[in-house]
């Protein structure tokens, strides 16, 4: 519906586990985007890639590494997470110009429990 | 003080009302400007850009205040489906958008 697909949509992981997000968009957008959702807090942008290139990276914490192997896929590896961590995981995309004015379209979110 | 500030609510209207929202915002850097609407558990969707000379789009107009740093939204004739959360959005470009998000205020339209 919105170009933006993530998977999976529900994932449940223990601390120790090793887990990946992934994200794809059909829009032919040049830039992607992480953030974060937690309860009674607003999104928080983790991280942008703007022409396969990491450009931002808002002081998250290293056991969340993302990946971006070309401009349509974008992937969040998970690893060693804390309970904290528990939130829903939104990605975006969206066409960067000279004017600035673009648009974010977000995908539907992978909703992540770490016990 | 918060980058982008927004009434959390519940705003609970019957239905046909008008609604407004306000947000202002803090870093007068920001570039543009935009509402989300975002249902429960579904991801945000834009409902519209906010633009200095007010602009309306059906039932919703918004409007921005730079001098204020100031953003509202207006909802005529309030429908059911209008029930969400409305955020509160500014962009500030360096090549790439950088979007910062209110907590949203939550909208209830009661039959």
């Amino acid at each position: 519906e919105t170009g933006v697909t993530q998977t999976p949509r529900h994932l449940v992981m223990g601390m120790t586990n090793k887990k990946s997000l992934k994200c794809e968009q059909h829009l032919g957008h040049n830039a992607m985007y992480w953030y974060k959702q937690s309860a009674k807090k607003p999104l928080e942008l983790m991280f942008v890639y703007s022409l396969e290139e990491r450009v931002e990276n808002n002081s998250v914490p290293s056991r969340f590494s993302p990946e971006c192997p070309n401009s349509s896929h974008l992937f969040l590896h998970l690893h060693t997470l804390q309970p904290e961590d528990s939130a829903l995981y939104l990605c975006a995309s969206s066409h960067v110009t000279s004017v600035g004015n673009d648009t974010q379209y977000f995908g539907p979110g992978t909703r992540l429990t770490v016990l | 003080r918060k980058e982008v500030e927004q009434d959390p609510g519940p705003f609970n209207v019957p239905e046909g009302a008008t609604v407004a929202f306000n947000c202002t915002y803090s870093n007068s850097a920001s570039q543009s400007f935009f509402w989300y609407r975002q249902d429960c558990r579904k991801e945000p969707k834009l409902l519209m850009s906010v633009y200095s000379s007010g602009n309306e789009d059906g039932r919703f107009t918004a409007q921005l205040n730079r001098a204020s740093q100031y953003i509202s939204l207006l909802i005529r004739d309030s429908k059911l489906s209008d029930s969400a959360t409305y955020l509160c959005v500014v962009n500030k470009v360096a090549g790439y958008s950088t979007l910062t998000f209110g907590k949203g205020t939550m909208l209830l339209v009661s039959p």
